[in-house]
């Protein structure tokens, strides 16, 4: 499969705890996004890498958010001192720069429950 | 910041019928993009649009930029098709790798 995978699918953690999502892109494709998505609601735009450079960071990435792109392949998103609020799909994309237009591939998403 | 609104927010509809989602922006953009999302969360996507109009089976798709607004038909409705359809946008120039989406328009089509 050459498509971008997510891991884990689903989380379920309690408050308090500390969890770390993982993306994979399609080889080759230098940017990266991690969005997130709440019940009802469309995508929200939290970070961009370009290789291993984050790029932008949303204002909705609090302190407790922290993206790596060590190598300029997966990704991490890691949630510290997870709140309730934080429930959600957190869904990947990733792109190839020299292409335009510049389409973005979404993974299945990590689905979050912080109980 | 653009806003994209869509509507409608949901949307039933009977096997057969022919269906139109609608998207309108505030901004200018460089590309429209409908999406599809499945129970389950992943995202697909339809259409990257920057004028005119887009065809793909039974999907096609309208972009009126001078109207700043987007439509997507579903031809022939088919249960298969029940999903949330999602419009995202995209800006000009430093911003425009950054994704500005819709709220979705959840589809069902009855058999």
């Amino acid at each position: 499969d050459t498509g971008v995978s997510q891991d884990p699918r689903h989380k379920i953690t309690k408050r308090g705890q500390n969890v770390t999502f993982r993306c994979d892109p399609i080889s080759e494709h230098n940017r990266l996004y991690w969005y997130r998505q709440t019940l009802g609601q469309g995508p929200e735009f939290l970070t961009y890498f370009q290789n291993e450079a984050q790029l932008e960071k949303s204002r909705l990435l609090s302190d407790r958010f922290s993206a790596e792109r060590p190598k300029g392949s997966f990704s991490t998103l890691e949630i510290q001192r997870t709140e309730q609020g934080d429930s959600a799909m957190y869904l990947c994309a990733s792109s190839f720069a020299m292409l335009t237009p510049n389409e973005q591939f979404f993974g299945p998403g990590t689905r979050l429950t912080v109980l | 910041k653009n806003e994209v609104e869509q509507s409608p927010q949901n949307l039933t509809a009977q096997e057969g019928e022919f269906i139109t989602i609608n998207c309108s922006y505030s901004v200018g953009i460089s590309a429209l993009h409908w999406l599809q999302q499945h129970p389950g969360g992943g995202i697909v996507s339809l259409f990257m649009l920057s004028s005119g109009k887009k065809k793909h089976g039974r999907l096609i798709a309208t972009i009126n930029i001078q109207e700043k607004h987007s439509s997507l038909h579903i031809t022939a409705s088919h249960p298969r098709d029940s999903a949330v359809y999602i419009c995202a946008v995209r800006g000009y120039g430093g911003s425009n790798y950054k994704l500005t989406f819709g709220k979705g328009t959840l589809l069902t089509v009855n058999p």
